[in-house]
């Protein structure tokens, strides 16, 4: 009954390569993310969906295409990856007045 | 714009000693607060949050952190830590729910 699950955990690709990551969760909550966390552990937001409409795109390449096909699920795209892509992506959830909920992650690794 | 600090990236302790995490925000609006902890090779999980009301909140698992409003700061503390309390530690800022600021994280490292 995991709240916010991401598949798959590991990713290892080359460069170049096109890769998308899942993301599910079960809790009804109406807002999605995708959060970033690089090797010194920093944490940064990417994009934000609420009710399968994104509110929050911040600076992130083009390469990177998040899609909403309902409020319970909220994929990430990668095109043509490059080694500064490599990172543990979070997704996330919450409900209005509610703290985020994140999934364990997945560890993309761009060789 | 938000910002939150973690002023210790690393902080050594030996078990059952006492210890404190710093966390400062800067936020021309009020804030709601929160601390996630990180074990190793998983996701962050909500360890305490603050919304309102009194100024000192605590966790099921014996950390407590108090909202300083006029330092803008949100320090963690235990009084006795554990080895299994060994893990990274994020302060967190939203001010409307909808997009949340974290900070550079803080490596708990507890010793026997």
């Amino acid at each position: 009954d995991t709240a916010v699950s991401q598949t798959p955990k590991y990713l290892v690709t080359q460069m170049g390569n096109d890769k998308s990551i899942k993301c599910e969760q079960n809790l009804g909550h109406d807002t999605m993310y995708w959060y970033k966390q690089d090797s010194k552990k920093f944490l940064k937001i990417m994009f934000s969906y609420n009710n399968k409409e994104l509110i929050i795109n911040e600076t992130v390449p083009n390469r990177f295409s998040p899609k909403s096909p309902d409020k319970a699920h909220l994929n990430l795209h990668i095109n043509s990856l490059e080694l500064g892509d490599s990172a543990v992506y979070f997704c996330a959830s919450s409900q209005r007045s509610s703290p985020l909920h994140f999934g364990n992650g997945t560890r993309l690794t761009v060789t | 714009a938000q910002s939150v600090t973690q002023l210790d990236s690393q902080v050594p302790v030996f078990e059952e000693a006492p210890v404190e995490l710093r966390c400062n925000y800067s936020s021309s609006v009020s804030v709601y607060l929160f601390w996630y902890v990180q074990y190793p090779n998983q996701g962050l999980q909500l360890l305490l949050k603050y919304l309102s009301g009194s100024t000192l909140v605590e966790s099921i698992n014996g950390f407590e952190a108090e909202f300083n409003k006029s330092q803008t700061s949100f320090h963690l503390r235990k009084p006795s830590v554990h080895i299994s309390d060994t893990a990274e530690y994020f302060c967190a800022v939203s001010y409307n729910f909808n997009k949340f600021y974290f900070g550079s994280g803080t490596k708990l490292n507890v010793k026997p």
